[in-house]
């Protein structure tokens, strides 16, 4: 079955600077990967996806890459603000009625005003 | 309701008792999941439903675990004599089903402390 490996756990930026966190997956098949932000206490809420047709977008201040070949997808943060810290979550399944989606183990992103 | 709905909010238990947690889903949404979040930790996938077809059970840690969906709406999990490493939250979630869009919505979760 999908594995999907999270890195890194923990991640730690001025307020102003880019954050890059990093997944990988091991079913060639996936062709969904979608991206969870858990503020403390509260449910995780998608906050941008990307399906295999496109090797890059991006919204406002988030954009996320895809690299088919390699297996890996990147979530970039620019400008960030202390209201960016969070739990983030990447994800992978396939889009069929089958496919169901795997989470990353979760990184833990701070911004220090 | 608007949102996914789970209850109980909280439960604690002592270890050996029986436990049921519930989840409502959004009105029309087929897909329907189970996720375990420890202390910490991430999201541990245990069971998937979509639509009519058997479930995936494959994230299920033991045969202590069992859920259903009645009617392709509201879904019970079960944990039976219950053991501290049980302790968790759970998260159900639900969504259109991943033929057409991905995205889940998930509801508050339940955190079981056993005891």
């Amino acid at each position: 079955g999908e594995n999907v490996e999270q890195h890194p756990s923990t991640l730690s930026v001025q307020e102003g600077d880019s954050a890059v966190i990093k997944c990988t997956y091991s079913d060639s098949a996936s062709n969904y990967f979608p991206w969870y932000k858990q503020e403390l206490g509260k449910r995780p809420q998608l906050i941008i996806d990307i399906r295999s047709n496109v090797g890059e977008k991006k919204d406002q201040r988030i954009a996320v890459t895809l690299n088919k070949t390699a297996k890996h997808f990147s979530l970039h943060i620019t400008e960030t603000q202390p209201e960016d810290s969070a739990v983030y979550f990447c994800a992978a399944s396939m889009l069929s009625n089958t496919g169901k989606l795997i989470f990353g183990q979760g990184t833990t992103l701070q911004v220090k005003p | 309701g608007a949102g996914v709905s789970q209850s109980p909010s909280n439960k604690v238990t002592e270890k050996g008792k029986d436990v049921e947690l519930r989840c409502d889903p959004i009105s029309g949404h087929t897909a329907l999941y189970w996720y375990r979040q420890s202390l910490g930790q991430g999201l541990e996938f245990l069971i998937y439903f979509q639509g009519n077809s058997a479930p995936d059970k494959s994230g299920l840690p033991s045969d202590r675990f069992s859920a259903e969906r009645t009617g392709g709406s509201v879904s019970t999990l079960t944990i039976q004599r219950t053991q501290q490493e049980d302790s968790a939250v759970y998260l159900c979630a639900s969504s259109f089903g991943t033929g057409v869009t991905g995205e889940l919505f998930f509801g508050e979760g339940s955190r079981l402390t056993v005891l």
